[in-house]
Order: C-alpha cells, then structure tokens, then sequence
C-alpha cells in the first residue's frame, strides 16, 4: 500500500459527460501529480500541485482542470468526455525534497 | 519544452540473459528516478541517481547516471520472470515537474 488513495477506481461515463476523479495523498506530503496512461502507453505528466498551488503544467487538455485542496488533497475534473479520454489516471504524491513519487491505484475510465 | 525518451520500447528477454534499457533527456536534469509497472499494477519508485557519473546497484539491477545528467541507464542481468513489467525512467529538470519516459516493457521467455 503506498498510502496513496484514488476513488473511484473504475467509472464508466458518457460522452460529453463530466466527471472528478479524486486523490488523497499520503500524510504530510505537499506535492500532487495526475497523470494519464492511455493503453500500452507511457505515463503522460498533466498537472502538479504543491500546497493548494499549481507549480507544473504538462499536456493538459483545456477540457481538464485540477485543483488541490487545503487538506491536500486533490481533484481532477474531466469535461465534455471523448471516447480517447478512456486510460487509467493515476495521482501520484511526494513529500519534501521531491524525492520518490508514490503513485495511487489509479482510477480507470471508460468513455462510451 | 523537456521530453525524456526511453528504449527500446519493448525488450524480449530469454530467462537468464542480460539487457539494458536507456533514457535520454533533452536538457540537464536535477535528478532521474526509475519506477517499475507491473502488468495490471501502478509504477513504483525502485531508486533515484543524483549525482554526475553515479552508479547504484539493486541486487541484479545497475542504475547508471550520465556524466552530463541528460542519460541514464537500466542495466539487468540474469533475467527472471518476476522481472516481467514496465521500467520508466522519470527526470526532473528542476525540483517541480516529474516527466515520465514512455517505458521498457520487458517481457521473459522461460
């Protein structure tokens, strides 16, 4: 258990539907990564929040949006869904000194 | 803007032969980390190289850093099954954005 936690773990949604995708990082770590992996894809960097700030953007849609919470923890939401926004999502967290990321489960998405 | 790149993509391995895989980046990083995915899991952090020029061993598994810290190196000897997975590397070019390379998936014909 890495101690970080993602709900929901698999989501099944529409088209042009919306949806938030939640992580909670572990205790005291400050940094929040979301990334996408599409399959047999790489791990695609969208965004990184440390302590409620955005401090990294990577190719994130204008569709996406993120945000990180006083509690640390953070949300991904998800616009106007297309079917090639289906891929596993991970929320990963670090504590200080950006050593080792710790990555969730991950939370599965299907667009139909 | 930065991109680290990895090879091979795949990597067929006979049980018991040695590979390597390499990671490339576009500009200096500050440190690189390897994480392995296995099938059906979530990565997980395996070392972090910091210095120019280090080496860092695990068991059969050699971590290599470049002299430039813009290349580093999966070396893995005597391949078993329980090595089947997903390597990345993952660099950071300066101490916020952590970008992943796109993977080794290594797969082990007994």
């Amino acid at each position: 258990d890495s101690g970080v936690t993602q709900t929901p773990k698999h989501l099944i949604t529409a088209t042009g539907q919306r949806v938030t995708l939640r992580c909670s990082p572990r205790s005291g770590d400050l940094s929040v990564y979301w990334y996408q992996q599409s399959l047999d894809q790489g791990l695609q960097f969208l965004i990184q929040y440390y302590n409620g700030e955005e401090r990294a953007k990577g190719n994130i849609l204008e569709r996406f949006s993120a945000q990180q919470f006083p509690d640390l923890h953070s949300e991904l939401n998800l616009s106007s869904l297309e079917l090639g926004d289906s891929a596993l999502y991970f929320c990963a967290s670090s504590g200080p000194g950006y050593t080792e990321a710790f990555f969730g489960q991950g939370t599965r998405l299907t667009v139909v | 803007g930065q991109q680290v790149m990895q090879i091979p993509q795949y990597q067929h391995v006979q049980e018991g032969e040695d590979f390597t895989t390499y990671c490339n980046s576009s500009t200096t990083l500050s440190n690189i980390q390897w994480y392995k995915q296995r099938p059906g899991g979530h990565p997980v952090f395996l070392i972090q190289l910091v210095k120019s020029g280090e080496v860092k061993k695990q068991k059969r598994l050699t971590f290599q850093f470049g002299e430039a810290k813009k290349n580093s190196s999966l070396h893995i000897t005597a391949t078993q099954t329980t090595d089947v997975g997903t390597y990345f590397c993952a660099g950071r070019p300066n101490d916020y954005k952590l970008s992943f390379g796109a993977g080794t998936t290594v797969t082990v014909r007994a």
